[in-house]
């Protein structure tokens, strides 16, 4: 079966420190892989999202940046975190079409100080 | 991408069905509708997904107006495991991007 690891679960920072957050997916293959946040009380705002090694499509320009340096590996990064980069983020993936489900992991809580 | 509208929040007790709405006036012909729910603190969950006909899962139905233009969640007997935050979404399926795009979801509250 597919699962999808995600880590750490949380995760404080202070400011202008760098980022990294990995989520990878086992029991798959050429999945679609998403990286979401969360700001407390909104919904979930896509932030990048990848259809292979090498290729991201970012929703919204920001401070982060996100590489899949292989099939199921998927990282989200940040030279300088700013205080607005706190939230809790969410590493998805889905096979390749729409008409199937996606599937998250547990989330990242960040809190940048 | 097409857009979804749902209401802010709703409300059930304990053991009744709940209809949750959602509105997609401008879905396209490849577009799926996709449901999912998150609890606090959690990822969100996948619950139902359909095209054209009504579908019907373990965890819940999902009812397509015939325009495609609407659609409802119902939950059959609501249980307090049920509060959560439910997403209408479209997804098109006629491309390998996929990509879901969540709005603001209903935040439905169940009361013992």
């Amino acid at each position: 079966s597919q699962t999808i690891h995600q880590w750490p679960a949380t995760l404080v920072q202070p400011v202008g420190s760098p980022l990294s957050l990995e989520c990878t997916v086992e029991g798959t293959s050429n999945p679609n892989l998403y990286w979401y946040r969360q700001a407390a009380g909104r919904g979930l705002q896509l932030l990048f999202y990848s259809v292979g090694i090498g290729q991201i499509s970012s929703e919204v320009p920001q401070n982060l940046s996100a590489s899949r340096p292989q099939d199921r590996q998927f990282i989200l990064s940040s030279k300088k975190l700013l205080l607005s980069d706190s939230g809790f983020y969410l590493c998805a993936w889905s096979a390749r079409l729409g008409n199937t489900e996606a599937f998250f992991g547990q989330g990242t809580r960040l809190t940048v100080v | 991408d097409a857009k979804t509208t749902q209401p802010n929040s709703m409300e059930s007790n304990e053991e009744e069905p709940v209809h949750l709405p959602c509105n997609h006036s401008t879905i396209s012909g490849t577009d799926y509708i996709h449901w999912y729910r998150q609890l606090p603190s959690q990822g969100p969950e996948y619950v139902i997904h359909g095209l054209t006909s009504n579908v019907n899962n373990r965890m819940a139905s999902l009812a397509i107006a015939e325009d495609r233009k609407s659609s409802t969640l119902i939950l059959h007997r609501a249980t307090l495991r049920d509060a959560a935050v439910y997403y209408c979404i479209l997804r098109d399926g006629g491309t390998s991007y996929g990509k879901l795009t969540f709005g603001q979801g209903t935040i439905l509250t169940v009361h013992p």
